[in-house]
Order: structure tokens, then sequence, then C-alpha cells
């Protein structure tokens, strides 16, 4: 497509609840990231796709926290038994990786109220 | 571990200034460098990237410049205008390809 597209664009969800954010890289993107950002900070790195490499999940911050790439375009970002600390915009990029230029391209954001 | 300092936080200038935002990062071992801007319940949209051989790139009234051996890059606006209202951030890169964003600088450029 001609940009990222997240989705879906606001969820409200109930603590304990699980919740699936989805991002539609741009076509031929290799490299995925996953980014959170919370009110008033930076964002944080969560997960890194390159290829058909292994993730780098260095970033993720407790095990309730998982995601997949599937067949190399799509990415699904899962948090379980969400928590009030959970509230954040989950961002997602995607870039090209090489020559020294991966310019990433930034989806709108995924906001996530957790009550 | 590294660190990316954005100074000033905030910023509010009149219309027509020339201004200059500041990056600092501790590790000068990167990839790149670059600058994004961020609209208020937007996502992040890039400005120009510096890979670690350059010195500075421009595009239009903006130019960033970077100094890796003293971990320090800047992003000069020219003749700034009310659009130009948004967080700046910027974002460091490594060897992994994975970018460390500092937590920005917010402008307003008053009429």
């Amino acid at each position: 497509g001609a940009g990222v597209s997240q989705s879906p664009s606001n969820k409200v969800t109930e603590k304990g609840k699980d919740v699936e954010l989805r991002c539609d890289p741009i076509s031929g993107h290799t490299a995925l990231y996953w980014y959170r950002q919370s009110l008033g900070q930076g964002l944080e790195f969560l997960i890194y796709f390159q290829g058909n490499s292994a993730p780098d999940k260095s970033g993720l911050p407790s095990d309730r926290f998982s995601a997949e790439r599937t067949g190399g375009s799509v990415s699904t970002l899962t948090i379980q038994r969400t928590q009030q600390e959970d509230s954040a915009v989950y961002l997602c990029a995607s870039s090209t990786v090489g020559s020294g230029a991966n310019v990433l391209t930034f989806g709108a954001g995924s906001r996530l109220t957790v009550l | 571990k590294q660190e990316v300092t954005q100074i000033p936080a905030a910023l509010s200038v009149p219309e027509g200034e020339n201004l200059v935002l500041n990056c600092s990062f501790t590790d000068s071992a990167i990839y790149n460098l670059q600058w994004f801007r961020q609209d208020p319940g937007k996502g992040l949209t890039s400005l120009l990237l510096i890979q670690s051989s350059q010195r500075e790139q421009t595009s239009g009234r903006l130019n960033a410049s970077l100094d890796k051996s003293s971990g320090r890059s800047t992003l000069y606006i020219a003749a700034s205008q009310p659009g130009d209202s948004a967080t700046y951030l910027c974002a460091v890169s490594g060897g992994s390809y994975i970018p460390t964003f500092g937590r920005g600088t917010s402008l307003i450029v008053h009429p």
C-alpha cells in the first residue's frame, strides 16, 4: 500500500482482556518495528522483524506481550491480560534496510485504553 | 545502552525566527541519525536522515548536522512558520538498525 496501515485506531478494553493490534507495512519493506508511546514519554522500542531472521524481542516489557509477522508482511501485536499501565499509543513502522538508509515510515498508531 | 537527549523540551517562538533544536547521544558508534516530526494525535513523519559518514542534510528550510565524535546533532529551522508547530524527535540507529528515540522538543510558532 501507499503507507503503513494500523488497526484499530482506537481500542478501549477492560483490565484482564486480551487485545490484538494489527500493522500492514509498506509493500516490499523487509523491516518492521513496534514502538509504544505513553503520555508524556518518548518512544519505547518493543520488537523488530527483519526479513526471515528471528525477531529482536528485547524491548517487550513482559511475557504478556507477543508479536508475529506472517509471510513477511502483516504483523500482529498481542497483549494478554491487559493492565492499566499498558494504556498507550502503539506505533508500527516499516523500512528497507541497507545502504545506510533505513528511513522509517510510521503508521498513525493504535491508541489503547485499559479501564 | 544508547541514550538520546533532546534540548529544549519545549520552545515557543514568534513566526519568522530561525531556531535550533538539539539532540545528543551517548554512543558515537552509530549507523545513522534521523529527525522526525509528530503532529498531535498522529504518527511520525521522517524529515531528514543523516548517515554516519555524512555531516549534514538539507531539505527546504530544514538543515540537520551531525558531529559523531561529540555525540551531537542539531536541526536548524529557518524562517519558522505556524505550520512548523509540532513535536520534533531525534532517533539514533546503531548496528542493530533499531532506532533509539529522544523524548522530543515541542515547538510552538505563534503568528
